[in-house]
């Protein structure tokens, strides 16, 4: 079954735009990750938050979590052609010792 | 250093037939993940591995199995295959269980006909 929900499922934005994209789980967490997907090709990692982390930043990157909400959000900064991707985000439960749950995931097109 | 590697990058099989896919895990990792990516799906897990063991199972029927070696790389077998396993299989490793970060390799693709 599926943990995490990306809203939107997809996401058309102009070069030099922001693009955000927000995650709604259902159970208590452990960490929440954000991974891209280029081409149905394999995952790439891009940022882990913890549970007790409200925000975190990797370069063009920032992440939100909310766990009274159980929600989370990326926002890619400034974008670029090469952002165009599928994103998903990636549960972790509290157990630890279940596997990450991703969600459907958005498709994020940058137009230049 | 070597990421995740899996083979073959495409499989063709009919249906009935059985398929088997490999992966082998970054060094170092011993716990090796199965997700299933159906066309315009999200991931879908399949299997999980750690130490040569078996440790959780997603909602799959039994002819989707697998194993993992003494080298901890893995492989898949699926069963009496239906045209709905049509699909990319993504293949991951991480250390010991998925609190940290997830290394993927670049999928097989399995299309049965």
């Amino acid at each position: 079954s599926q943990q995490g929900e990306e809203d939107p499922q997809a996401l058309s934005i102009q070069e030099g735009e922001n693009a955000t994209m927000n995650c709604s789980y259902k159970t208590s967490i452990n960490n929440l990750q954000w991974y891209r997907q280029n081409s149905g090709r394999g995952l790439v990692h891009l940022i882990l938050i913890r549970s007790n982390e409200r925000e975190k930043h990797s370069g063009r990157l920032r992440v939100t979590l909310d766990t009274s909400k159980k929600s989370s959000s990326l926002l890619i900064t400034a974008s670029r052609a090469a952002d165009t991707a599928s994103y998903f985000c990636a549960t972790s439960r509290d157990s630890g010792n279940t596997p990450l749950v991703f969600g459907k995931g958005t498709r994020l097109s940058v137009i230049a | 250093e070597a990421g995740v590697t899996q083979s073959p990058t495409h499989l063709i099989k009919t249906r009935g037939q059985q398929a088997t896919l490999r992966c082998s895990p970054i060094s170092g990792h011993t716990s090796v993940y199965w997700y299933q990516q159906a066309l315009g799906l999200g991931l879908q897990f399949l299997l999980w591995y750690d130490e040569g063991e078996e440790r959780n199972r997603g909602n799959f029927p039994p002819r989707f199995s697998g194993r993992q070696f003494p080298n901890y790389s893995s492989e898949l077998n699926v069963n009496a295959l239906e045209l709905e396993d049509s699909a990319l299989y993504l293949c991951a490793s991480s250390l010991i269980v998925m609190n940290t970060e997830a290394f993927f390799g670049q999928g097989t693709r399995l299309t049965v006909v």
